[in-house]
């Protein structure tokens, strides 16, 4: 069965970088794409951007353009998204999820979400 | 501020019949771009409910049915039982920029 299992929770302060990993099971990892949504305490979803699992190519969201990188190893199905330059507004519960598409596909598959606290 | 539009909330009785709007523009909706649907209970990941429009993955229950006009989407629940009782979202892809996945601002459900 398709598993997306995230690394455990993090604490930062501010300025400092954090980097979530996301390891998939159950599935060709090179064949589908990789994305992160993100969850602020009580707030909606919020797309950050994907990675192809198979090339490599990464697409970003604007908003996080030049403090974000997404990478992944192929030897072990692992997804990583670094955050950089952290601030308060970045505490928030981050998710990886699958699609099959680059484009205007469906999040199948969610990680469990990995909590990120910034603070000093 | 989201580029997809939602209500923020919407209540109805067990056994009711809601629905939830997905306000778009010509950039994502109106441009012919896929309408997916997901279901949030409190502390856990989102959940796939509609994809493509109008589409349940296997498991869901066939009150959960999405459509899809113009610049706009719904999504419509019948029978509305307490576990449904949950945050909504509605996704689709923009092509403004570099193109990204948006998802709308959430809409609560209160049964």
């Amino acid at each position: 069965q398709v598993q997306l299992v995230q690394s455990g929770a993090e604490v930062k302060k501010p300025g400092a970088s954090v980097k979530v990993s996301c390891k998939a099971s159950g599935y060709t990892f090179t064949t589908y794409h990789m994305h992160w949504v993100r969850q602020a305490p009580g707030q909606g979803l919020e797309w950050m951007g994907l990675i192809y699992s198979g090339g490599g190519t990464t697409n970003y969201a604007q908003k996080f353009q030049g403090r974000i990188t997404m990478t992944r190893d192929t030897s072990t199905s692992t997804v990583y998204m670094e955050l950089s330059s952290l601030r308060s507004e970045d505490t928030a519960v981050y998710f990886c999820a699958r699609t099959l598409t680059w484009s205007s596909g469906y999040f199948e598959y969610w990680g469990q979400g990995t909590l990120v606290t910034v603070s000093s | 501020q989201s580029v997809l539009t939602q209500p923020p909330s919407v209540s109805g009785a067990p056994g009711q019949r809601v629905t939830i709007s997905c306000t778009g523009s010509s950039s994502n909706i109106g441009a012919g771009y896929d309408v997916h649907w997901y279901q949030q209970l409190p502390g856990t990941a989102p959940k796939l409910l509609i994809y493509v429009n109008n589409n349940r993955p296997s498991g869901v229950p066939d009150r959960f049915s999405g459509s899809k006009s113009g610049t706009s989407a719904s999504l419509a629940i019948t029978g509305l039982q307490p576990e449904d009782e949950a945050d909504y979202y509605c996704q689709s892809y923009d092509s403004t920029l570099s193109g990204s996945e948006m998802f709308g601002g959430g809409t609560k459900l209160t049964v």
